[in-house]
């Protein structure tokens, strides 16, 4: 139990244009999901709160305008990456929780971003 | 805010060796402290985890303990396999709060 997919798992984009990622939970209801950003050899560095229904919560030096967060169902949470730029090159992790136990998050499987 | 920290970035280990994984939390309100295994190119995966009313718990090969006073947990790793590698993270959280504070990572390579 307590599957989180995304997808896709890579992407590939030209710089200026627009890509979104999907996480979705595939075996729970997630009232909330968490959007991480990870560098090669690093932590994961959280970028916004999902609430379903509701505005996410964006991190600070997290531009809300350029990392798009839409969250339609207690099983589906979206992150458009608009107007890409190399620099938003990354591996891009959803997590979700599904409020039981200790608030458990349940991380998805990464989504690799490469904008030439 | 809460800050973690985690040593050694790098461990390199024998087959069959075991592995320690350290981490020190500077906020005395933290209570709960999981542990994630990350391969390459995956999402962190949850191992273990405990709460700070226990000193230690165990799960087969793994092992974590946690020194409240201390503010100091680490993850043990006996019998290790070339599998066990990977990056590992640890964590800390409030229980009643969904986001952790994630350590630097723990690179774990196994030798044959």
């Amino acid at each position: 139990g307590a599957v989180v997919s995304q997808h896709p798992s890579r992407v590939i984009c030209k710089s200026g244009t627009s890509v979104k990622i999907e996480c979705r939970s595939l075996d729970f209801q997630a009232t909330t999901m968490f959007w991480y950003r990870q560098f090669p050899k690093q932590s994961l560095m959280l970028m916004a709160t999902s609430n379903e229904g509701s505005k996410a919560t964006y991190e600070q030096g997290v531009e809300k305008d350029k990392f798009l967060i839409n969250h339609a169902s207690l099983t589906l949470s979206t992150l458009t990456v608009t107007s890409a730029h190399p620099e938003d090159s990354s591996f891009y992790i959803c997590s979700a929780s599904p409020g039981l136990r200790y608030n458990e998050q349940f991380f998805g499987p990464g989504t690799r971003l490469t904008v030439l | 805010g809460e800050n973690v920290e985690q040593h050694p970035s790098t461990l390199s280990v024998q087959e069959g060796d075991s592995a320690v994984i350290k981490c020190t939390y500077s906020d005395s309100a933290s209570n709960y402290f999981p542990w994630y295994k990350q391969e390459l190119g995956k999402g962190p995966q949850l191992i273990i985890d405990i709460r700070s009313n226990v000193g230690e718990k165990k799960d087969q090969r793994i092992a974590v303990t946690l020194n409240k006073t201390a503010k100091h947990f680490s993850l043990h790793i006996t019998e290790t396999q070339p599998e066990d590698s990977a990056v590992y993270f640890c964590a800390a959280r409030i229980l009643r709060s969904y986001i952790p504070t994630f350590g630097r990572g723990t690179s774990l390579i196994v030798h044959p």
